[in-house]
């Protein structure tokens, strides 16, 4: 079993919609997650991050947490071609100092 | 303030030959994190560092490895190289003690011949 899983996709959205992204992870006590966005040929760039369980809003992004359920997600709300990119989910390891990261889901927003 | 800097950015290099690669953190991040990414593997955690120490390492040989300067400048080294060691290496740099937030330099892309 990955550490950290992501349904590799491509996800198509027509522009407006709301794209949805998942994750699930197999530590348990992991405390901090991530997303993170990658557009092609550039490096990963921080997005969001969510320590507690519930939602956590930032402008267009919505990042949610289910400790229990050991699954993260987010929600893109009005999605817009520019949001097209690889979306990486990461985990900050039980004990700290790693960082781990699916394998990402490739969202294209259709114009 | 200026962001994570890696150089070099391109380099190509023959199999059994090593490389050392060099990470400027963003200034007053302590902890340095090092990534090998490829199409198939995707992002693979190499090592982090804090305060010169290495404090998590990933499943890679022995061939890979790296330190931290007092600067927290970082370095890290790949020696006998391999084909399979042809990858974009990720640096990235934490404000955070836990190494969670992570902010990358452009990267360093590595082919062997």
């Amino acid at each position: 079993q990955k550490e950290v899983e992501q349904n590799s996709g491509p996800l198509s959205v027509p522009e407006g919609a709301i794209a949805s992204l998942n994750c699930t992870y197999s530590d348990r006590g992991s405390q901090s997650f991530f997303w993170y966005r990658q557009y092609s040929g550039k490096s990963p760039e921080l997005i969001m991050f969510i320590y507690s369980n519930g939602d956590k809003e930032d402008g267009r992004f919505t990042a949610q947490l289910n400790k229990a359920s050991q699954y993260v997600s987010l929600l893109i709300r009005d999605s817009q071609p520019s949001d097209s990119a690889t979306y990486l989910c990461a985990v900050n390891a039980a004990g700290g100092f790693k960082t781990i990261f699916g394998a990402g889901t490739r969202l294209f927003v259709k114009a | 303030k200026a962001g994570v800097t890696q150089t070099p950015r391109y380099l190509i290099k023959t199999r059994g030959q090593q490389v050392t690669l060099s990470c400027s953190p963003i200034s007053g991040h302590r902890s340095v994190s090092w990534y090998q990414q490829t199409p198939g593997q995707g992002l693979q955690f190499l090592f982090e560092y804090f305060s010169e120490t290495q404090r998590n390492k990933g499943n890679f040989p022995g061939r890979f490895s790296g330190r931290q300067f007092s600067n927290s400048r970082s370095e890290m080294n790949v020696s006998t190289l391999e084909l399979g060691d042809s990858a974009l290496y990720l640096c990235a740099s934490s404000p955070s003690g836990d190494a969670g937030e992570l902010f990358f330099g452009e990267g360093s892309r590595l082919t062997v011949l």
